[in-house]
């Protein structure tokens, strides 16, 4: 089945220590976006690829970084995290900017960051 | 600031019966709307969408319902089933380009 498949489920790291989580899709889509859920919050979107083009949102904290290589693979890199960064990290695709349909956006099951 | 607000964290409703989740939103530029579901532990899965052209959308038990000069949308789940518990999340979209995501609502259907 085509997915979006973020990897590890559960993170823990130290405070200011790195940490990359990854997300790999199967469905060929253009677009891959990388929000942050905190409790009971809505998903805040960090940045996201068109391709190889990169658009960062003007909130997004210089701390987080992104990696494309490839269509299939995309990195989030948190350089040093913060207490406040322990939140659930969400990968979605989508097709592109081709119609109606390029909106729905394809969700991983997320990446449950915790910060010691 | 929120522009797109779920002002219920949560709603219980009786096997059977209607739900409601609500939905509003502050940018009158919104040209897309969706509704998301979410289990624990698993990711938002695309549920219904609108069009802002549109005033009502239907797929089988789900219908949403938009009404733009309120800045609104709804979505009916008949009849509601205690698969449909879940957290259901409102987004809204700007030319496709990315999507703004509501708070979320969690529903709990009691059989």
């Amino acid at each position: 089945d085509a997915m979006v498949i973020q990897n590890p489920r559960y993170q823990v790291t130290q405070f200011g220590k790195p940490v990359t989580l990854s997300c790999s899709q199967t469905l060929n889509h253009n677009v891959m976006y990388w929000y942050q859920q905190k409790s009971s919050q809505a998903p805040k979107l960090l940045f996201h690829y068109y391709d190889k083009d990169f658009n960062n949102e003007a909130d997004t904290p210089d701390n987080f970084q992104s990696r494309r290589p490839n269509t299939s693979f995309c990195f989030l890199d948190i350089r040093s995290p913060g207490l406040g960064d322990a939140a659930m990290y969400l990968c979605a695709t989508s097709r592109g900017f081709a119609g109606l349909s390029s909106y729905e956006q394809y969700f991983g099951p997320g990446t449950r960051l915790t910060v010691t | 600031d929120q522009q797109v607000k779920q002002n219920s964290p949560s709603l219980s409703v009786q096997e059977g019966r209607i739900s409601i989740l609500n939905c509003d939103y502050t940018n009158s530029m919104f040209d897309y709307f969706l509704w998301y579901k979410k289990y624990p532990a698993e990711g938002p899965t695309f549920l219904i969408s609108i069009s802002s052209i549109k005033d009502k959308n239907e797929d089988g038990r789900f219908t949403v319902f938009l009404n733009k000069s309120a800045k609104h949308l709804s979505l009916h789940i008949v009849p509601s089933q205690p698969g449909d518990s879940a957290v259901y999340f409102c987004a809204a979209s700007l030319y496709g380009n990315k999507l703004v995501f509501g708070a979320g609502t969690i529903l709990r259907v009691k059989s």
